[in-house]
């Protein structure tokens, strides 16, 4: 079935730099897409959300792309640091569904 | 203000034996959800209530899952007879219910069947 998947599963960065994590969605129905970031023993919070009217939304540090044409999302962190190393998962809102469809995740780990 | 609120936060059963996890979710939300997320996994769809309409319930993996919404507040989900395979973190997360509105996560309930 159609659903939201990452395309990798880990991501190493150094700190301070910039973070890029992108996502891939085939439900050509979805509306709204949603990033969340997970740290160990606690549950997804929410980053950043973008509706598919926009192509780009900004927050403090994060910026999320959307292209409807080739269906990909992305999240970018500026300025990476220590508290950012998580599992992101980006979740897909639409078609009818009444809950998030969630990819796997990406870890991202931040080197000093 | 009050996030999405689990307990259990931990819980360690026997196979066999029936557990309850209960969520309270933040106050005027009327959408909730539960998911389950195994061990380094994404999350798993499992129930949505919404308001006073039927539960979507096309996510429970059995029917030794069941749960509940009693007075459109705290919700319970019910696994019957656990079985090792039902280990996994249970997260509940709550809406404004609004088409495009971001659903907020509690901390989970970490379930261990032995």
């Amino acid at each position: 079935g159609e659903n939201v998947g990452l395309h990798l599963p880990t991501l190493s960065v150094q700190e301070g730099d910039n973070s890029i994590i992108n996502c891939a969605y085939s439900n050509s129905a979805s509306d709204y897409f949603i990033w969340y970031k997970q740290e160990s023993g606690k549950g997804p919070q929410f980053i950043i959300d973008i509706r598919s009217n926009m192509d780009k939304r900004q927050g403090q540090r994060v910026t999320v792309l959307l292209n409807k044409t080739v269906k990909h999302l992305s999240l970018q962190i500026a300025a990476t640091q220590p508290g950012d190393s998580a599992v992101y998962f980006c979740a897909d809102l639409g078609g009818g569904a009444d809950g998030l469809t969630f990819g796997k995740g990406t870890h991202l780990i931040i080197q000093p | 203000g009050a996030g999405v609120s689990q307990s259990p936060s931990n819980k360690v059963t026997e196979k066999g034996k029936d557990v309850e996890l209960r969520c309270d979710p933040i106050s005027g939300h009327t959408a909730l959800y539960w998911y389950r997320q195994s061990l380094g996994q994404g999350l798993e769809f499992l129930i949505y209530f919404q308001g006073n309409s039927a539960p979507d319930k096309s996510g429970l993996p059995s029917d030794r899952f069941s749960a509940e919404r009693t007075g459109g507040s705290v919700s319970t989900l019910t696994i019957q007879r656990t079985q090792q395979e039902d280990s996994a973190v249970y997260l509940c997360a709550s809406s404004l219910g609004a088409n495009n509105s971001p659903l907020h996560f509690g901390n989970g309930t970490r379930l261990t069947v032995t």
